[in-house]
């Protein structure tokens, strides 16, 4: 079956602790991205990756750091967690090229104390 | 800055009805339109696009029109279900840019009652 797995699903941490998210997709999907979803505000870009080893900064970057050593995988890590990063996070992944879909995993509900 | 602005925020129909949710954007080099849905639990799902060569989509029940002259597009959900319920998002890209670098609206969270 094709998809796109986030883990941990849900995450209660506290402040300054490293925590990473993990992203994987089973699609051979060149271009995969992160998002983070905030009532009011829609879904917000934090990065994005074109390939391996290409990634670049979306529109919510501070505070986010990714790698891409894999096409398959693209975790997301926050070295030091605030509570402004409480949010419901998203990855998505899809072939290069206007038009083609964006698949999305399930989410990941990150709560920062 | 809210480039692609999405209204209303919320919206109940009553079942048989039409839904419409609207979006407009700023950037004029936006090319790519879709709409994605997003069931409580869920990650969004794609569920019809558009480019801006053409003034209607239909798929089913659902249509996107599009005013290239206003910045503006919308969703048509005609004979509204149950099962329509859901949180829509907009969305607008550009094509050197493709999937990677969607710019989404605020969301619409649409209620079908019986």
């Amino acid at each position: 079956e094709a998809q796109v797995t986030q883990n941990p699903r849900y995450l209660i941490t506290v402040t300054g602790k490293k925590l990473t998210v993990t992203c994987s997709q089973n699609m051979n999907h060149e271009y995969m991205s992160w998002y983070r979803q905030d009532p009011g505000l829609g879904l917000r870009q934090i990065y994005y990756s074109m390939n391996v080893e290409v990634t670049d900064k979306g529109d919510v970057p501070e505070g986010y750091k990714v790698s891409r050593k894999e096409k398959r995988n693209f975790p997301l890590i926050l070295e030091s967690p605030s509570p402004n990063q409480t949010s419901l996070y998203f990855c998505a992944s899809s072939y290069r090229g206007l038009g083609t879909e964006a698949f999305f995993g399930q989410g990941t509900r990150l709560t920062v104390v | 800055q809210q480039q692609v602005k999405q209204s209303p925020q919320s919206l109940i129909v009553q079942k048989g009805g039409i839904s419409i949710i609207n979006c407009a954007y700023e950037n004029t080099a936006f090319d790519y339109f879709p709409w994605y849905q997003q069931f409580p639990g869920k990650g969004p799902a794609l569920l019809i696009a558009i480019r801006p060569d053409v003034s209607e989509k239909k798929e089913g029940r659902f249509t996107i029109s599009f005013n290239k002259s206003a910045k503006q597009f919308s969703l048509h959900i005609m004979d509204s279900q149950p099962g329509d319920s859901a949180t829509y998002f907009c969305a607008a890209s550009i094509s050197n840019f493709g999937n990677e670098k969607l710019t989404f609206g605020t969301g619409t969270r649409l209620t079908i009652i019986p």
